[in-house]
This record gives structure tokens, C-alpha cells and sequence, in this order.
């Protein structure tokens, strides 16, 4: 079975703080696939980056950082100076062949206040 | 370019009544294709995901159904709606479960 834990139900911060959002999965499959998504207000989730397993390298987009450590089964993203508009429900979601299918964690609400 | 669709973007709907929510997704050919609800709160539920034409996955057994006729669209369907049945509707697509997938808009749906 895979497994997707978030467990910040919900950050609040002051615009320009940074914020870290963690990921932990559980897989036992070799090869795996994790994403981020961001789900503002409207409702509709936004995909935001894409890792699969063998690659650990960390990426930043922007203001947009993800960790990514096998060893300790994470995959953590930083939002740095946040703004306003970061304000969103971020889900962390795993993948796999095996599997068959996404597996999304619960989710992590931003609030990120003037 | 791909774009999804989804309709309607809204629905109320009585208890008991039946239920119709088309997805289409257009520019790619033969796409996994996903329907989730989103209740209260902000987990998503995978409800269906189908690989292909007429190959529908059940995840959760419920008085809801999936239907895919043509290769590019996804129905989820009821015959008799439950209160329970209230949520946020989101379907989605993806090449395949190595690539991301793409979210429509979604459907609100509220059954009273």
C-alpha cells in the first residue's frame, strides 16, 4: 500500500515569512512518482512540480523550493517570502506503477496574512 | 494544447434525484482519466480512474457510477442521490500515473 502523510493540517504566517510544507510516503515499490499541487479558493488544484524517484536533486522555481530526501521518505516544499496570494491548500500526492493509481496526502491549508 | 472540461460548475440536486456529471478532455488521445470528490475539509477521494475506453476502477463502493463511451470522456452518474452524496467533484487526466495529472474545474454539488 502507499501512503501520503501531511501532517500540518494548517500553517498561518505574515506575508514575506517563509513557509515549509512537509510530505512523508511510504511505498515500497523502487521507482515512484511524487507531485505537489496547490488548490487555491476557487477550487481547482494546480499542478506545481513533478519528482520521480531517482532523481533527488532539489528544485526551486521562483519562490518555489522542494527538498526531496529518500532516506527519509520526504518530500518537503518552502514557499519563501510568502505573499497573499500563497494562500492556498497544498497536497502532496505519490505515485506508481504498481500502484496503479495517485495516492494524495490530507492536505496542508496556508494562510498567509498582510 | 490539452484543456478539461467539466459540467455543470454547479448543481443542487434533491435527494433521490438522479445525477450526471460529464468530464471531456481535449488535444491528447487515450488518457487515464479520474474522478474524485472532495468533502468537507480538503481530502480527495479517489471515487473512479479508467485506463481506457469501457475500463472503469471502483475505489470506493457507493451509489455512484463511472461510464467512459468515448475515449475522451468521463461520466459519473447516480440513480438515486444520498445527502451524503454533497461534495466537490473534480475530474481529472493524466498520461499515464508517471506524469502528473490535470484537474478540471470542478462541480460543486449540493443534495438537500
Amino acid at each position: 500500500a502507499q501512503k501520503v502523510t501531511q501532517a500540518q493540517t494548517e500553517i498561518s504566517v505574515v506575508e514575506k515569512e517563509d513557509v515549509t510544507l512537509d510530505c512523508v510516503y511510504e511505498t515500497r515499490d523502487t521507482t515512484y512518482y511524487l507531485f505537489w499541487y496547490k488548490q487555491p479558493p476557487s477550487g481547482e488544484l494546480v499542478f506545481l512540480i513533478r519528482r520521480n524517484s531517482f532523481d533527488e536533486q532539489n528544485e526551486i522555481s521562483g519562490r518555489y523550493s522542494w527538498n526531496f530526501q529518500k532516506s527519509t521518505s520526504s518530500f518537503n516544499f518552502t514557499i519563501t517570502a510568502s505573499q497573499v496570494v500563497d494562500s492556498a491548500v497544498y497536497f502532496c500526492a505519490l505515485s506508481s506503477h504498481s500502484w496503479g493509481k495517485f495516492q494524495f496526502g490530507a492536505g496542508t491549508q496556508v494562510v498567509v496574512t498582510p | 494544447s490539452q484543456t478539461i472540461h467539466q459540467w455543470p460548475a454547479t448543481l443542487v440536486q434533491p435527494v433521490g434525484s438522479p445525477l450526471s456529471l460529464e468530464c471531456t478532455v481535449e488535444g491528447t488521445s487515450n488518457p487515464n482519466l479520474y474522478w474524485y470528490r472532495q468533502a468537507a475539509g480538503r481530502g480527495l477521494q479517489l471515487l473512479f480512474y479508467s485506463v481506457g475506453i469501457g475500463q472503469i476502477s471502483s475505489e470506493v463502493p457507493q451509489n455512484l457510477s463511472a461510464s467512459r463511451p468515448q475515449d475522451r470522456q468521463f461520466i459519473l452518474s447516480s440513480k438515486k442521490l444520498l445527502l451524503s452524496d454533497s461534495g466537490f467533484y473534480l475530474c481529472a487526466w493524466s498520461v499515464s500515473v508517471s506524469y502528473e495529472q490535470y484537474f478540471g474545474p470542478g462541480t460543486r454539488l449540493t443534495v438537500t
